[in-house]
Formats: C-alpha cells, structure tokens, sequence
C-alpha cells in the first residue's frame, strides 16, 4: 500500500469547471506540499501547508490533519492548467514521500 | 537567484559509457536530493544529503554514486549506465528543517537515455 494515495489518477474537465484533487496520507509529519508539472517541464512547487487553507490566485489547498487528508482546488478552469499535479509528506528526517500524481486535462 | 539549476538538459549514452550530473542551488539550502521520475512510478529519491559532507542512500541507489562538492553542489555519477537507467533525472533542495517550511525547490530535470 502506498503511503501517499492520490484521486483521481486521471481527471478530463471542461474549461471553467472547478475541479478537485485529493491526497489522503498514513505516513509523515504534520505537512503537505503540492507540486505542479506541465508535460515535459520541470516541477513547481503551489503549496505546502500545516493547516487551514491557502490559496494563490485560483488554487486554494485544503489540509486536515486530523483526518490525514488534503484537497487541491481549482476554480474556472483553463487549459493551462492542464498537468499533473503532485502531493508530497516529508517525514521525520530528510525525505518525502510522494504520491504518483493526478494528470489533469482541461479542455477548451 | 537562480535557484536550483540542473546540467545538462539532455544525454544519450550508450550502455557502459559513464557521466556526471551537475546540480546547484544559490538558496543557502543545506538539504539536497537527486530523484529519478519513471512514467506511472513516480519520483523515486536515489540519494540525499542533509548537509555538506554527508550523504545517504535513497529508495533506489544501485548503481549511482553522489558527490556533496560543497555547500551549493550536488553531483550524481552514473559510472557504467545501463537502459534501466533511462529516465528523467530531477535535483532538488530544502532549508533545514530547524527554519521550517519543508518546502522542495526543484531543478529542471535532464533527460537521459541510455541506448
């Protein structure tokens, strides 16, 4: 079992839909962080949040400790927003364990 | 501020053939890592180093080996390159935990293809 489990692994959307990742996790410390990567680019760091809520522009990312559990929002859509993107726990020591990703597809 | 910057962006070796992998960062960051991303596997970390003059082995290290230069420079060496080698490479560094956040700054990744 993987210890960073990402839905959907695949995600097809309308432009100007608002779409929702999800990242539940059984391992690490109190932190999360969320990664972007455009096919064939490098990877991007969004968030890496404790607690509450963050939001930049139309993503907002959502944490619950409690629950191991966190949402990445997008609002309206764009086909620029078309990528995968990436939840990561650190652990204990120097190391992160990362899920395997969620591709999205946002059509015009 | 570059961040963390990566060369080269792309290689083709032929199988045996060996090379090194250059990674910087100008962030003052004492974690780095270097990490191969395989389609439907995800990043696989390959070794890491907590701070200058240390470094450990990651989830899959065999055949690699790694160089903490300094501070800012973190090589990976692949001495007889195999095709199950073939992957995208990508480096990555962290502020020390003690100054929290964790963040990861990732570079931009090479491509190597082992023929």
């Amino acid at each position: 079992k993987n210890e960073v489990e990402q839905s959907p692994q695949n995600l097809t959307a309308q432009e100007g839909e608002f779409i929702t990742i999800n990242c539940s996790y059984s391992v690490g410390i109190s932190a999360l962080h969320w990664l972007q990567q455009h096919p064939g680019g490098g990877i991007v760091s969004l968030f890496m949040l404790s607690s509450g809520k963050k939001k930049h522009g139309r993503l907002i990312a959502t944490i619950n400790i409690q629950e191991k559990h966190s949402s990445l929002h997008i609002t309206a859509s764009h086909p620029r927003d078309s990528a995968v993107y990436i939840c990561a726990v650190p652990n204990t020591g120097n190391q992160f364990y990362f899920g395997t990703g969620t591709s999205l597809t946002v059509i015009p | 501020n570059a961040g963390v910057t990566q060369t080269p962006k792309f290689q083709v070796l032929k199988t045996g053939q060996s090379m090194t992998l250059q990674c910087a960062q100008d962030m003052n960051h004492n974690s780095m890592y270097w990490y191969r991303q395989d389609p439907g596997m995800g990043l696989r970390l390959i070794y890491y180093s907590a701070s200058e003059g240390t470094t450990d082995k990651g989830e899959v290290p065999n055949g690699y080996n790694v160089s903490r230069l300094n501070k800012r420079e973190f090589s990976l060496r692949l001495e007889s390159a195999a095709p199950s080698q073939t992957s995208v490479y990508f480096c990555a560094s962290r502020a020390n935990l003690a100054f929290g956040p964790y963040e990861q700054y990732f570079g931009p990744g090479t491509r190597l293809t082992v023929t």
